[in-house]
Parts: structure tokens; sequence; C-alpha cells
């Protein structure tokens, strides 16, 4: 199966800056890297993914940054805002044309006003 | 598009019931379903992962005579507690799969909150 670690656990950042988590995982087959965002109380929402054909793909302040080489994928927010407070998750699938996703423990993003 | 919806979104039920969750993709066909699990401050832990029209399969550890599940059709899908325990409680998710979409796709529901008292 796969090893997923994300990092931080933890990031505070002041409202307006850069914030960015870190994913690494094992499975070299891994062809695609999703980012769920959890609000409290809330199930996941998916809010960028990408695939392994590609290195970067951005979603307005989001993007994501694939380096398959040495298999980690990043989540940068940019200008971020109160409301990017949260749990960001990554979540690679499982295995090689596995439907599963493994999911990584989280990071929970604090934006400071 | 891609909405999957939970019932009911929480519930107490007394130790030694039995709870059911349901899970509906509202406009797509989902041929798989997944259900998670979340303890307070955690990650998500895969449960089950079911296909429409046959049995589901259970990740290690986890009981299939409790938690038993049931997709009866491409838009539902149902996890139910048989003889709950206050250590059943926690935050149960599900997911869909469309089957129209890249095959990764997953689509969240908002989730069931089950205490046991």
């Amino acid at each position: 199966g796969e090893n997923v670690e994300q990092h931080p656990s933890t990031l505070s950042v002041q409202e307006g800056d850069s914030a960015v988590i870190k994913c690494t995982y094992s499975d070299s087959a891994s062809n695609y890297f999703p980012w769920y965002k959890q609000e409290l109380g809330k199930g996941p929402q998916l809010i960028i993914d990408i695939r392994s054909n590609v290195g970067e793909k951005k979603d307005q302040r989001i993007a994501v940054t694939l380096n398959k080489t040495a298999k980690h994928f990043s989540l940068h927010i940019t200008e971020t805002q109160p409301e990017d407070s949260a749990v960001y998750f990554c979540a690679p699938p499982s295995g090689a044309g596995s439907y599963q996703l493994t999911f990584g423990k989280g990071t929970k993003l604090s934006v400071i006003p | 598009g891609a909405v999957v919806s939970q019932h009911p979104s929480r519930v107490i039920c007394k130790s030694g019931t039995s709870v059911k969750i349901e899970c509906r993709s509202l406009d797509f066909q989902a041929t798989t379903m997944f259900w998670y699990r979340q303890f307070p401050k955690k990650s998500l832990m895969l449960m089950a992962t079911s296909n429409e029209g046959s049995k589901a399969t259970y990740e290690q550890g986890v009981e299939k005579d409790k938690f038993l599940i049931n997709h009866a059709s491409l838009t539902l899908s149902t996890l139910t507690v048989t003889s709950a325990h206050p250590e059943d409680s926690s935050f149960y998710i599900c997911s869909a799969r469309d089957g129209d979409r890249p095959s990764n796709e997953q689509f969240f529901g908002p989730g069931t909150r089950l205490t046991v008292l």
C-alpha cells in the first residue's frame, strides 16, 4: 500500500502571506494527486488535483506542484485569507490502478487576520 | 454537479441499538462508494469499498458483521452500525466515484456524527 507523509502538521500564517504544505508518497506508479480541504464538522472538499503528466496546476490562489522523481507534491496557497483556515489533506491513490485513496495525517492551517 | 448527500447528519443512540446511515449521489451514478470514519483531530480511515450490486470489501481490522454495507443501486449506499457501543462514536463519511469521470476522483458527503450513549 501507499505510505503517505504530510508536513507540517500545523501551520500559522498572517493574512496575505503564502502557505505551502508538502506530501510525500511511496508508490512510484501513482498518477493522481489530490488535495482536500476539510472545515470543522464537514466532509472533505476537493480543492485541486494533478495528474502525473503535468508538473504544476494553478487555480486562482491555489496551486499544486508535482515532483515525480522525488515522489512528493505540494499545495501552495497565496494571498491567504481567514476563510482558508481549515485542515488540508493530501490523498494519493492506495496503489497503481487503485480507486482507493490514502489520506495523509492532515495539516491544520490557521490564517491570522 | 457531483453532489453527495448523507443522512442523518447527526444521530445519538443508546448502546446496543443499530443505526443506519444513508449516502446518496444526487446527480451522477456512483459505480463505487467508500465509507470512512474519522476520530477527532485525526485523518480519515477507509473502512470499506463497495461496488454497486456486489459485496463490500472491508479494510483490515474492520468487522464486516458490525458495519454492514449495502450498495443496492447506483445512487445509494447504506452503512448500518449494528449493536453500537460508545467506542463506535465517530464521524462517518462516505464518498462516491463517478463512473463517467477520471477514475480516482472521489466526491465526499458532509458526514454523519454518531454518538453512542
